[in-house]
């Protein structure tokens, strides 16, 4: 089963900011928070991944609360190429991705 | 490098009939994954494989499904028999171990059984 909790579904005004929140409260404490997206009929693109830190990559931002039981995937201008369905996931490295059900993103022009 | 490559991208056949989904994971990854993804149970892993031994098949729905990595740089997935319920996307994906690593996915088999 997979062991983080997402909204079913969230709108986001295009040019604005998409914050994506992720509950994973039973995180242990070697286990990284990764987020995926699936665009439609296409296959999970990585997007990041943390472990306590706050990290930034081109893509996005992920904020992770300091005791680590929920965390943020921030878009920061999202675009209409962004609605997707984004997946948070908690795992050990070298473990296998459980997907949960995500949260469906609409970009709303 | 082209990614992650799967053959057929859409498959058609009728209950009954083997199927056989192909993928080329790429180069240099020693782990390889194989997920179905349907509307109603999302996306599922069947089994992944590190250095072509299969690791855990436990997602594997019933003996009907086999797979195979007989070398690093191929995989199959075989239904036998097909039946009308394994209609799904079967994505497969691959990396290269480690937590600094991501899971890259090919484009998908879409699977229809008639």
């Amino acid at each position: 089963d997979a062991k983080t909790t997402q909204p079913p579904s969230m709108d986001c005004a295009e040019g604005r900011a998409a914050n994506l929140p992720c509950n994973h409260s039973t995180i242990s404490g070697n286990e990284y928070v990764y987020w995926y997206r699936q665009i439609h009929s296409q296959g999970p693109q990585y997007i990041i991944h943390g472990l306590k830190n706050n990290e930034t990559n081109e893509m996005a931002s992920l904020i992770i609360t300091e005791d680590r039981k929920s965390s943020t995937l921030i878009l920061p201008h999202a675009t209409l190429r962004d609605t997707a369905v984004y997946y948070c996931i908690v795992r050990l490295p070298d473990d296998k991705i459980i997907f949960g059900k995500g949260t469906r993103l609409h970009i709303l022009p | 490098d082209a990614g992650v490559i799967q053959s057929p991208r859409h498959e058609v056949t009728e209950m009954g009939q083997e199927v056989t989904l192909r993928c080329k994971p790429i180069s240099g990854h020693d782990y390889l994954f194989w997920y179905r993804q349907t509307m109603m149970r999302g996306l599922e892993l069947l089994i992944y494989f590190n250095n072509n031994v299969p690791i855990d098949d436990s997602g594997m729905p019933e003996d009907r499904f086999s797979a195979k990595m007989p070398n690093a740089s191929f995989s199959t997935l075989k239904i036998q028999p097909s039946e009308p319920r394994d209609s799904a996307v079967y994505f497969c994906a691959s990396y290269t171990g480690g937590h600094y690593n991501e899971q890259f996915f090919g484009p998908g088999t879409r699977l229809t059984v008639l």
